[in-house]
C-alpha cells in the first residue's frame, strides 16, 4: 500500500498570505495525485487532479506541482473561504488518501 | 445538475448488517466507475470500494474484503453497498462518489452516517 504523508498537520495563516501544503508518497505515484478541500459538515471537493490540473470551477489561486514522491498544493493568496482541511489522494496503486492538513486562521 | 444522494445509514450492533444506497442523476451513470469512500468521526478519508461501469470488476480495501459488497443498477442509476459482519471500526460517514476519467472523485454525495455500537 502506498502511504501518503501530509505536512504540516496544521497550518496557521492569515487571509492574503500564501499557503504551501506538502504531500509525500512512500513510493513513486508518477503524477497520479489529486487534492481535495473539505469544510466541516461537507463532502470533499476536488481541487487538483494529476498533480497540477485544476478541476472545473476551481479558482486560479489554487495550484499543484510535483511528481514521483513529492507534491505541493499552493494557495497563492488565502481567501476566508479557503480555511478548511486538505487531503491528497493517489491512484497509482489502488487508492489511498493522506491524513490531511488543517488550514486554520491565524 | 449532478446529484448524488446516499441513504440507508443508521445504528447497528456489532456483527449486524446494513445496506447503503446511492441515487444518482445528472450524468450518464452507466458510463462511470463508482466508489464508496468513508470517513470515521474526526478522521481522514478512506477509499472503501470501486465498481466498474457494467459491474464486472469490483475492488475493495483489505479491511472490508469478504464483508462488504458493492453493486450497481444502471437502469435505476443507483449504487449500493451491502455491509455484513459490521465492526465498531466501520463507524463512519459513507460517501458515494463518481470516479472521473483521471481516477479522482469528482462528484460526491452528502454522506450517510453508519454507527456500529453495542
Amino acid at each position: 500500500e502506498i502511504v501518503l504523508t501530509q505536512s504540516p498537520a496544521t497550518l496557521s495563516l492569515s487571509p492574503g498570505e500564501r499557503a504551501t501544503l506538502s504531500c509525500r508518497a512512500s513510493q513513486s505515484v508518477s503524477s497520479y495525485l489529486a487534492w481535495y478541500q473539505q469544510k466541516p459538515g461537507q463532502a470533499p471537493r476536488l481541487l487538483i487532479y494529476d498533480a497540477s490540473n485544476r478541476a472545473t470551477g476551481i479558482p486560479a489561486r489554487f495550484s499543484g506541482s510535483g511528481s514521483g514522491t513529492d507534491f505541493t498544493l499552493t494557495i497563492s493568496s488565502l481567501e476566508p473561504e479557503d480555511f478548511a482541511v486538505y487531503y491528497c489522494q493517489q491512484r497509482s496503486n489502488r487508492i489511498t488518501f493522506g491524513q490531511g492538513t488543517r488550514l486554520e486562521i491565524k | 445538475e449532478v446529484q448524488v444522494v446516499e441513504s440507508g445509514g443508521g445504528f447497528v450492533q456489532p456483527g449486524g448488517s446494513l445496506r447503503l444506497s446511492c441515487a444518482v442523476s445528472g450524468f450518464a451513470f452507466g458510463s462511470y466507475w463508482m466508489s464508496w469512500v468513508r470517513q470515521a468521526p474526526g478522521k481522514g478519508l478512506e477509499w472503501v470500494a470501486n465498481i466498474k461501469q457494467e459491474g464486472s470488476e469490483k475492488y475493495y480495501v483489505d479491511s472490508v474484503k469478504g464483508r462488504f459488497t458493492i453493486s450497481r443498477d444502471n437502469a435505476k442509476s443507483s449504487l449500493s453497498l451491502q455491509m455484513n459482519s459490521l465492526r465498531a471500526e466501520d463507524t463512519a460517514v459513507y460517501y458515494c462518489a463518481r470516479v472521473s476519467s483521471t481516477w479522482c472523485f469528482d462528484y460526491w454525495g452528502q454522506g450517510t452516517l453508519v454507527t456500529v455500537s453495542s
